[in-house]
């Protein structure tokens, strides 16, 4: 299966501010995904990053907030604009594995303060 | 959409018994169930998964099975270990495995 690899592994970043995470993977892939997940929840979908098109993003998230860029077939950011506490969260890019689910990224660990 | 509702949130054991965790669905037309565990500081893996033209699959310690007419699937751990630790997500999904509906999280603990 692909390997992922996610950066930065954690920040720590002012209110008001931007972030920018990055996942590179080993292979080839049509589609990525972007996922939060909040202290002590589950996986929340964020939004799926198609290379050569813009990102489809699920209810509650706008990409004014979420900006998403594709690149390649290898590679894609996902920005958190504007930071404000709330957004403090696990960030976590994945691929799908054919027909088999999906393979994380290690994820970042974002704190805002 | 589809609601995915996972019990328990939490589960201690003692090392050698069994663990079993549960999870329903509520679209007929989800048929791919993965589990994956989450160890600390790391993503989600997947450790196994059925599709709803199976009733029950098995991986060494594990296994899962899957009552498309109840719409549950559980997630069966024998002989644990210390190193089954971690928190285990089950999830829903139709066809399409790029979008998986997750479930809330069990954190499983084995007491050596």
């Amino acid at each position: 299966s692909a390997v992922i690899s996610q950066k930065p592994s954690r920040d720590i970043c002012q209110r008001g501010t931007s972030l920018t995470i990055q996942c590179q993977v080993d292979s080839q892939v049509t589609m990525m995904f972007w996922y939060r997940q909040q202290p002590g929840q589950s996986l929340t979908l964020i939004a799926t990053a198609n290379q050569g098109s813009e990102a489809t993003y699920e209810s509650g998230f706008v990409i004014d907030k979420f900006p998403i860029s594709r690149p390649n077939l290898t590679f894609s950011t996902l920005t958190v604009s504007n930071m404000s506490p709330e957004d403090s969260s696990i960030y976590l890019c994945s691929v799908a594995r054919g027909d088999y689910g999906y393979t994380f990224g290690s994820g970042t660990r974002l704190t805002v303060v | 959409g589809e609601n995915v509702e996972q019990h328990p949130s939490t589960l201690s054991v003692q090392e050698g018994d069994s663990a079993v965790i549960k999870c329903t669905y509520s679209d007929s037309a989800s048929n791919y169930f993965p589990w994956y565990k989450q160890e600390l500081g790391k993503g989600p893996q997947l450790i196994i998964d059925i599709r709803s033209n199976v009733g029950e699959k098995k991986d060494q310690r594990i296994a899962v099975t899957l009552n498309k007419t109840a719409k549950h699937f559980s997630l069966h751990i024998t002989e644990t270990q210390p190193e089954d630790s971690a928190v285990y997500f089950c999830a829903a999904s139709k066809g399409d495995a790029g979008k998986s509906t997750f479930g809330d999280g069990t954190t499983l603990t084995v007491k050596p």
